[in-house]
């Protein structure tokens, strides 16, 4: 069984940083993309960002272009997002999820982490 | 604003059928790009319950079933259950945003 577990999430100050961890067991993790999906707050899903399983290709979403970055480190099975002048904008819950393929920007995502929350605030 | 548009809330009773659009437009549904359905129960992570248009995966029953047509596709739920209570949402690639992307989910509540 496939399971991913974050690591993280805390209260950050406007403009700082913070870098998620995704934990990955019971697959063959340089096989399969990765993704961020975050949830504001009472909010849908918004996807974040994907990593193809080689660490080679990398697509963010316009809102956070810039700012956030997607690495991976198959001999951990982790993939991180390092996530740099944040806004309250940007207070969710993170959740990590496994992509169907290398790499797919169409694909779908299964399974999820139970998602790591990040609150921006001073 | 969601690029693929739900409807905010459904309801039904138990034992009936419900179904759930998820409008879009060119750039994704219609632009052939598959459709995904995923269930959020309160409090935790979503689920997969349809993938590539009207896949089901393992363990998801057969009350679930999803089906797309032209820029709009819909995930039907028969035999209503309590356990269904949930989030819905809808994603998609848009190849405009080049990235995925969701609808705003629908809250299912079974009367």
């Amino acid at each position: 069984e496939v399971q991913l577990l974050e690591f993280g999430g805390g209260l950050e100050q406007p403009g700082g940083s913070l870098r998620l961890s995704c934990v990955a067991s019971g697959l063959t993790f340089a096989s399969f993309a990765m993704n961020w999906v975050r949830q504001a707050p009472g909010k849908g899903l918004e996807w974040v960002s994907v990593i193809s399983g080689s660490g080679g290709r990398k697509w963010y979403a316009d809102s956070v272009k810039g700012r956030f970055t997607i690495s991976r480190d198959n001999s951990k099975n982790t993939v991180y997002l390092q996530m740099n002048s944040l806004g309250p904008e940007d207070t969710a819950v993170y959740y990590c999820a496994k992509g169907m393929r290398e790499f797919s920007l169409d694909g779908w995502f299964d399974p999820w982490g139970q998602g790591t929350l990040v609150t921006v605030s001073s | 604003q969601s690029v693929l548009t739900q409807p905010p809330s459904v309801s039904g009773a138990p034992g009936q059928r419900v179904t759930i659009s998820c409008t879009g437009s060119s750039s994704n549904i219609g632009a052939n790009y598959d459709v995904h359905w995923y269930q959020q129960l309160p409090g935790t992570a979503p689920k997969l319950v349809i993938y590539a248009n009207n896949n089901r995966p393992s363990g998801v029953p057969d009350r679930f079933s999803g089906s797309k047509s032209g820029t709009s596709a819909s995930l039907a739920i028969t035999g209503l259950q309590a356990e269904d209570e949930a989030d819905y949402y809808c994603q998609s690639y848009d190849s405009s945003l080049s990235g995925s992307v969701f609808g705003g989910g629908t809250k299912l509540t079974v009367l």
